[in-house]
């Protein structure tokens, strides 16, 4: 399976601020997902990025709040803007799977702590 | 869209009994079913999955049965360990994105 690396593992950041979560897969792939998980809650979709084309976000979720970058096969980012408390979380990049089988890879998660 | 639901939200069991987690979904057209683990503080890491052509799949302790009529799959860990307490999510996926049930957290107790 592929081997995601997700950065920064953590950060404590002012609200009103912005933070930039990158993910780089060591293998290219055509989609790259990005799920936000809330402390003892379920992973949820925030949006899918393809290569070369705007992301595709899910309801609830808008670019202007989290524009995410898709430049290549192998690297996306994802901003959280204009953070507030509520956007403490844990956000999550993904990738399908190259074996027989198609379960997502995750990476190690950004925890976000917004104060 | 898809929705997924997972039932219980927690289970405690004995070690060495068995454990089953229930999930259901709505969409028909989903047609892959992946089961995670996650521990604290790790992600989650894919455990078992099954596909909508197999009734079953099993591998050791854990298998996984889908019913495709009734849109449930399961989720069986039997001789169940000190360290197979985590919590489980459910899945379920018709193409390219998927979606999580609420999770189930599994203590074993020695």
């Amino acid at each position: 399976s592929a081997v995601i690396s997700q950065k920064p593992s953590r950060d404590i950041c002012q609200r009103g601020t912005s933070l930039t979560i990158q993910c780089q897969v060591d293998s290219q792939v055509t989609m790259m997902f990005w799920y936000r998980q809330q402390p003892g809650q379920s992973l949820t979709l925030i949006a899918t990025a393809n290569q070369g084309s705007e992301a595709t976000y899910e309801s609830g979720f808008v670019i202007d709040k989290f524009p995410i970058s898709r430049p290549n096969l192998t690297f996306s980012t994802l901003t959280v803007s204009n953070m507030s408390p509520e956007d403490s979380s844990i956000y999550l990049c993904s990738v399908e799977g190259f074996t027989a089988s198609y379960g997502y890879t995750f990476g190690s998660g950004t925890r976000l702590t917004v104060v | 869209g898809e929705n997924v639901e997972q039932h219980p939200s927690t289970l405690s069991v004995q070690e060495g009994d068995s454990a089953v987690i229930k999930c259901t979904y709505s969409d028909s057209a989903s047609n892959y079913f992946p089961w995670y683990k996650q521990e604290l503080g790790k992600r989650p890491q894919l455990i078992i999955d099954i596909r909508s052509n197999v009734g079953e799949k099993k591998d050791q302790r854990i298998a996984v049965t889908l019913n495709k009529t009734a849109k449930h799959f399961s989720l069986h860990i039997t001789e169940t360990q000190p360290e197979d307490s985590a919590v489980y999510f459910c899945a379920a996926s018709a193409g390219n994105d998927m979606r999580f049930g609420a999770g189930t957290r599994l203590t074993v107790k020695p």
